[in-house]
C-alpha cells in the first residue's frame, strides 16, 4: 500500500484556519485520499475524501496537488472542538479500499 | 452520517475466557466490515475485513484462530476474543461500509478490553 507522511502535530488559534499538510509521493491513479479524525477513546470520524479534483463539504475543504502527490486538508475556522488525530489514508482498490492508519497528525486548538 | 453501533464499550474479562464484540451498522447495509486494534498512544492497526457472507481475511501476524470474525449478515458482524490473555487488553474498532465503496467507511464507539 502507497504510504502517507504527515508531521507528528500541529498549532492552531481558535477560529483561524488550519491547513493539514499529506504527503503521498507514491500515490497510484486509482487511489483516493481520504482524511479521518480520531478523539480520545473514541473511534475515527469520517472528515472528506477525493481522486483528483478538490472537494468541499460542511466539515473541511481538501486541496489536492496536481500530481496527486501531496494534499492538504483545510479547516477553515478551527474550534476547540476540532483537537483531534487527523489521519491522511490512502484507499486502493487493490486492498478494497480498506483504510490503513497511519499516525497522523495531532492538532492541538489553543483559545 | 449513517451509524455504526459498537457493544460492549467496556469489558473486563479474565484471562483464559473469551469475549465477543458486536458491531452493527443500523441505519444501512453493510458489505464490508473492518476490525482494528488500538493500543494507548498508538494508531489504529487493521485486523481484518469482513464481507458479508465470507471468510473474513486477516492482515499478516493477526491470528485468525485467536480473533474469530464472523460477519454473518449485512448489518452485523463480531469479534470473538478466545483464550483471552493480558497482552489482548486493547481497544477494539469496528467499521462499516456499504456497497459503493470506496465511500466514507463508518466507525463504531470502540471497544475497551481489559483482561485481568
Amino acid at each position: 500500500d502507497a504510504k502517507t507522511t504527515q508531521p507528528n502535530s500541529m498549532e492552531s488559534n481558535e477560529e483561524e484556519p488550519v491547513h493539514l499538510p499529506c504527503n503521498h509521493s507514491t500515490i497510484s491513479g486509482t487511489d483516493y485520499i481520504h482524511w479521518y479524525r480520531q478523539l480520545p477513546s473514541q473511534g475515527p470520524e469520517y472528515v472528506i475524501h477525493g481522486l483528483t479534483s478538490n472537494v468541499n463539504n460542511r466539515m473541511a475543504s481538501l486541496a489536492i496537488a496536481e500530481d496527486r502527490k501531496s494534499s492538504t486538508l483545510i479547516l477553515h475556522r478551527a474550534t476547540l472542538r476540532d483537537a483531534a488525530v487527523y489521519y491522511c489514508i490512502l484507499a486502493s482498490s487493490g486492498s478494497g479500499y480498506a483504510l490503513n492508519f497511519g499516525k497522523g497528525t495531532s492538532l492541538l486548538v489553543t483559545p | 452520517g449513517a451509524v455504526v453501533s459498537q457493544h460492549p464499550s467496556r469489558v473486563i474479562c479474565k484471562s483464559g475466557t473469551s469475549v465477543k464484540i458486536e458491531c452493527r451498522s443500523l441505519d444501512f447495509q453493510a458489505t464490508t466490515m473492518f476490525w482494528y486494534r488500538q493500543f494507548p498512544k498508538q494508531s489504529l492497526m487493521l485486523m481484518a475485513t469482513s464481507n458479508e457472507g465470507s471468510k473474513a481475511t486477516y492482515e499478516q501476524g493477526v491470528e485468525k484462530d485467536k480473533f474469530l470474525i464472523n460477519h454473518a449478515s449485512l448489518t452485523l458482524s463480531t469479534l470473538t476474543v478466545t483464550s483471552a490473555h493480558p497482552e489482548d487488553s486493547s481497544f477494539y474498532i469496528c467499521s462499516a461500509r456499504g456497497a459503493q465503496a470506496p465511500t466514507e467507511a463508518f466507525f463504531g464507539q470502540g471497544t475497551r478490553l481489559t483482561v485481568v
